[in-house]
C-alpha cells in the first residue's frame, strides 16, 4: 500500500525559505522508473507542478520557478524534500507530494497523492 | 507546454453524457492524464496515456485523443461525479489545465 504525507510549517513570512518534507511508504525511490513530484494549488485555483525527482536522481523543475525551488531525496529515509526560497503571499497554497512511474514504463501520471498541507505566507 | 480546458464550468444532470476538452499548445503524443478532484481532497487519477483507465475507475469514464486535442467523456453522469476535472501533460515536464467544474444543473 503506497502512502505519502507532507509535513512542514503552516505559516511562513514573506522572504523566508519554505522547506517541506514528503515521507512515503509502500515503495522505494531506488526502484527503476519511480519518481516523486511536488504540486501546489492556491485556494480556488488550478494545480501547478513545481518539481519532480526520479529514482536515478534526475530532477526536473517548473521553468517559472526554477530559480527558487530545489528538490532532493533521501532514499534511506523514504523522504523527498522541497525547498522554495523568497516566499511571497502569492505562494499561499496547498502543497501536495505524489508518486509516479516514468512514462517510459507506460505510466507517467501522478497515481498516488498525499493529503496535502496548506502553507500560508503572511507577515 | 500550455494546456487549455473547455469549458471552465459545465452544468449537467444525473444521467447526462458529459464531454470535457483539453488542448495542448504543442503535440504531446498520448502523454496525457485526467484527474478528478473534490473539495478539500487530493486529485484522483482517472486516465493516463490519454485513454487507459486507471484500475478501480468506473467504466463510464473514457478518454480519447492524441497530438494536441483530447477529450474526457463521462457516459452517464452519477451523483458522485460532480467535481472538478483536470488534464495534465507529461510529455515535457508536467503541466495541468485550468480545470473544469462539473456542477449540478
Amino acid at each position: 500500500q503506497i502512502t505519502l504525507k507532507e509535513s512542514g510549517p503552516t505559516l511562513v513570512k514573506p522572504t523566508q525559505t519554505l522547506t517541506l518534507t514528503c515521507t512515503f511508504s509502500g515503495f522505494s525511490l531506488s526502484t527503476d522508473g519511480v519518481g516523486v513530484g511536488w504540486i501546489r494549488q492556491p485556494p480556488g485555483e488550478a494545480l501547478e507542478c513545481l518539481a519532480h525527482i526520479f529514482y536515478n536522481g534526475d530532477k526536473y523543475y517548473s521553468p517559472s520557478l526554477k530559480s527558487r525551488v530545489t528538490i532532493t531525496k533521501d532514499t534511506s529515509k523514504n523522504q523527498v524534500v522541497l525547498t522554495m526560497t523568497n516566499m511571497d503571499p502569492v505562494d499561499t497554497a496547498t502543497y501536495y507530494c505524489a508518486h509516479m512511474v516514468g512514462q517510459w514504463l507506460g505510466r507517467g501520471a501522478f497515481d498516488y497523492w498525499g493529503q496535502g498541507t496548506l502553507v500560508t505566507v503572511s507577515s | 507546454i500550455q494546456m487549455t480546458q473547455s469549458p471552465s464550468t459545465l452544468s449537467a444532470s444525473v444521467g447526462d453524457r458529459v464531454t470535457i476538452t483539453c488542448r495542448a499548445s504543442q503535440s504531446i503524443s498520448s502523454e496525457l492524464a485526467w484527474y478528478q478532484q473534490k473539495p478539500g481532497k487530493a486529485p484522483n487519477l482517472l486516465i493516463y496515456k490519454a485513454s487507459t483507465l486507471e484500475i478501480g475507475v468506473p467504466s463510464r469514464f473514457s478518454g480519447s485523443g492524441s497530438g494536441t486535442e483530447f477529450t474526457l467523456t463521462i457516459s452517464s453522469l452519477q451523483p458522485d461525479d460532480f467535481a472538478t476535472y483536470y488534464c495534465q501533460q507529461y510529455s515535457s515536464f508536467r503541466t495541468f489545465g485550468q480545470g473544469t467544474k462539473v456542477e449540478i444543473k
